[in-house]
């Protein structure tokens, strides 16, 4: 059964950028969309957008245009986040998490990455 | 936005007990043609990511236990847990993917008394 693998924990200087891998072990991303997740420490769950993974469009909530860019690797095995101008208040853990086509929410969730942002 | 509201924000019920929890969205999640309404339920631990326990409302989700149930249809839901575990001490979040954006409610924190 495939299963979505984060990378490592990040720490990054304010101004910083930071890149969040998101790979299907053994496979490729079986899933319609990866969506993206914030969880800032001892909050809720922010959804932060999609990537369709047929189409490859992205699509970003609100607060989170400019700065956030989802991605795909070319064999769809691998989604990346990148945010770049990092400030303090993007200190959070981050998943991944595939959603299959028909709408049976997200089924699928990577582990999570911390990014701490700290001068 | 379709925004989800959950009550209460926190409970704590005694092993063995049953356990409600409710989430009510600002608009109606039931997408007429399928007769599906696009809200799940989530179940978060400390330090792991959330499960998925509940999609569609009321279908559980593969090998979750069936003391988990879900409730509910348009803009009023529930999550319930029958004779409530040790294990089930969590946080649980619904959310609704009906339309971006794709918000989650915020969170009812679950306790044993």
């Amino acid at each position: 059964q495939v299963q979505l693998v984060q990378s490592g924990s990040e720490l990054k200087k304010p101004g910083a950028s930071v890149t969040v891998s998101c790979k299907a072990s053994g496979s490729t991303i079986t899933r319609h969309a990866v969506n993206w997740v914030r969880q800032a420490p001892g909050q809720g769950l922010e959804w932060m957008g999609w990537m369709n993974t047929d189409t490859r469009k992205p699509s970003y909530a609100q607060g989170f245009k400019g700065r956030f860019v989802f991605s795909l690797d070319s064999s769809v095995t691998t989604a990346y986040l990148q945010i770049s101008s990092l400030k303090s208040d993007d200190t959070a853990v981050y998943y991944c998490a595939g959603q299959p086509r028909g709408g049976v929410a997200f089924d699928l969730w990577g582990q999570g990455t911390m990014v701490t942002v700290s001068s | 936005d379709i925004v989800v509201t959950q009550s209460p924000d926190s409970l704590a019920v005694s092993l063995g007990e049953r356990a409600t929890i409710n989430c009510k969205s600002s608009q109606s999640v039931l997408y007429n043609s399928n007769n599906k309404n696009y809200l799940a339920w989530y179940q978060q631990k400390p330090g792991q990511p959330p499960k998925l326990l509940i999609y569609w409302a009321s279908i559980r989700e593969s090998g979750v236990p069936d003391r988990f149930s879900g409730s509910g249809s348009g803009t009023n839901f529930s999550l319930t847990i029958t004779s409530l575990q040790a294990e089930d001490v969590a946080v649980y979040y619904c959310q609704q993917y009906y339309d971006s954006p794709l918000l989650f409610g915020q969170g009812t924190r679950l306790e044993i008394k």
